[in-house]
């Protein structure tokens, strides 16, 4: 089946310490999505990639980078990560165009100690 | 920037049940989106809305694109214990691209 997968699913870093989320797609989607979502809160967009072009949120920390190597796979990377940073970090794809659903992927649940 | 406005925050509910809750908009939305999130996984899409006044059903699932383009509804008729979770809708304003706005979720609990 065509999806969205996260991995790992559970992602223990220590404070400081960088760590880089992975997420992958078989559904062929041109656009590409990470959010940040804390305590059952509504998901908050980091930034996206439409293909190549990276679109960074104004209000996303400089902490927080992004790199999409191909189509089907794209990083979240936190340079240094703090305690506030500790979240679920959704990964999300659409295909560019009328439909705008977005598919997401389960999620990875970062802790910071 | 756009802020969607979504109630009831949380609601308990008794198997059997109909449901209903709603998303309002300061700005024109021209889609909406509602999905279902359970605890520890990601938001799962079921309905899509792309215009006004359009009335969708997945199962006992209906939404309605407001007339207003300012609003949506999502209605669940005979709840079930596997409909307890978050409920999200998510609208796309125009010229915003591919991004989307959340509402702030409605937390749906069902009781035997």
């Amino acid at each position: 089946d065509a999806m969205v997968i996260q991995n790992p699913r559970y992602q223990v870093t220590q404070f400081g310490k960088p760590v880089t989320l992975s997420c992958s797609q078989t559904l062929n989607h041109n656009v590409m999505y990470w959010y940040q979502q804390k305590s059952s809160q509504a998901p908050k967009l980091l930034f996206h990639y439409y293909d190549k072009d990276f679109n960074n949120e104004a209000d996303t920390p400089d902490n927080f980078q992004s790199r999409r190597p191909n189509t089907s796979f794209c990083f979240l990377d936190i340079r240094s990560p703090g305690l506030g940073d500790a979240a679920m970090y959704l990964c999300a794809t659409s295909r560019a165009g009328a439909s705008y659903e977005q598919y997401f992927g389960p999620g990875t649940r970062l802790t910071v100690t | 920037g756009q802020q969607l406005n979504q109630s009831p925050q949380s609601m308990f509910i008794q198997e059997g049940e109909d449901v209903s809750m709603n998303c309002t908009s300061s700005s024109i939305f021209n889609t909406w989106l509602w999905y279902k999130q359970d605890p520890g996984e990601g938001p799962v899409l079921l309905i899509a809305l792309y215009k006004a006044g359009e009335l969708t059903s997945n199962g006992r699932l209906t939404a309605q694109f407001g007339i207003t383009r300012k609003d949506s509804f999502l209605n669940i008729s005979a709840s079930i214990p596997s409909d307890v979770g978050i409920y999200f809708c998510a609208g796309r304003a125009t010229g915003t691209a591919s991004k989307l706005t959340f509402g702030t979720g409605t937390r749906l609990q069902v009781t035997l």
